[in-house]
């Protein structure tokens, strides 16, 4: 069965710092990996996502992955914190073969101070 | 631009009265899910269509039901919600046979509320 741990219910970052949150993941298959952030009262909306190909994985707003089996993990990172990051960050897996359900970590907010 | 949409956005019902809510798309997509996620958690499948084939995860309370008459529309009908049910109801899409590699992609959310 394929899991998932998100280190951190909280992070809190000043602006224009460093955002580092973590995930770990356990899957017996070759997985697909994804990025999901939340902002309050919405849906979920794709941050990035690894599929098989390069292993560092770039998406939208500056954000970035980086896809590492040996550590089984894919952490996300972004350079430079904006207020505007400031949202619930989720990491899932999916297996790449079946329904391809996904299976969610329990999510990270993410809090920037000025 | 192609999209997930869910109607209505907040829904407020009384205990025990049925309440539908919509999600419908313009992506195409062969298989939707619904999702419920409550406060501080994360989202939690209820149910999923591969076209008209329904899939219920075996911990989905009977109380929830789906219907998918067509590619575009599916409802998520409760027939006596309890206060537990009062969440946040996702619906998500996700192209099929292979294509897309597992990318599931989310409507804004309808947030329920149960009095």
């Amino acid at each position: 069965a394929q899991s998932v741990t998100q280190l951190g219910s909280h992070v809190s970052v000043s602006e224009g710092a460093l955002v580092l949150l973590r995930c770990n993941y356990s899957s017996s298959v070759p997985p697909y990996l994804f990025w999901y952030v939340q902002y309050p009262n919405q849906g979920l909306q794709l941050l990035l996502k690894y599929t098989s190909a390069a292993t560092l994985v770039k998406g939208i707003n500056g954000f970035e992955a980086e896809f590492k089996k040996s550590e089984t993990s894919f952490h996300l990172t972004k350079p430079s914190a904006h207020m505007s990051d400031a949202a619930e960050y989720f990491c899932a897996v999916s297996e790449n073969t079946g329904f391809q359900k996904l299976v969610f970590g329990t999510g990270t907010r993410l809090l920037v101070s000025p | 631009d192609a999209m997930v949409i869910q109607n209505p956005r907040y829904q407020v019902t009384q205990f025990g009265k049925p309440v539908t809510l919509s999600c419908s798309q313009t992506l195409n997509h062969n298989v939707m899910y619904w999702y419920q996620q409550k406060s501080s958690q994360a989202p939690k499948l209820l149910f999923h269509y591969y076209d008209k084939d329904f899939n219920n995860e075996a911990d989905t309370p009977d109380n929830f039901q789906s219907r998918r008459p067509n590619t575009s529309f599916c409802f998520l009908d409760i027939r006596s919600p309890g206060l537990g049910d009062a969440a946040m109801y996702l619906c998500a899409t996700r192209i099929g046979a292979g294509g897309g590699k597992g990318t599931q992609y989310f409507g804004p959310g309808t947030r329920l509320t149960v009095l």
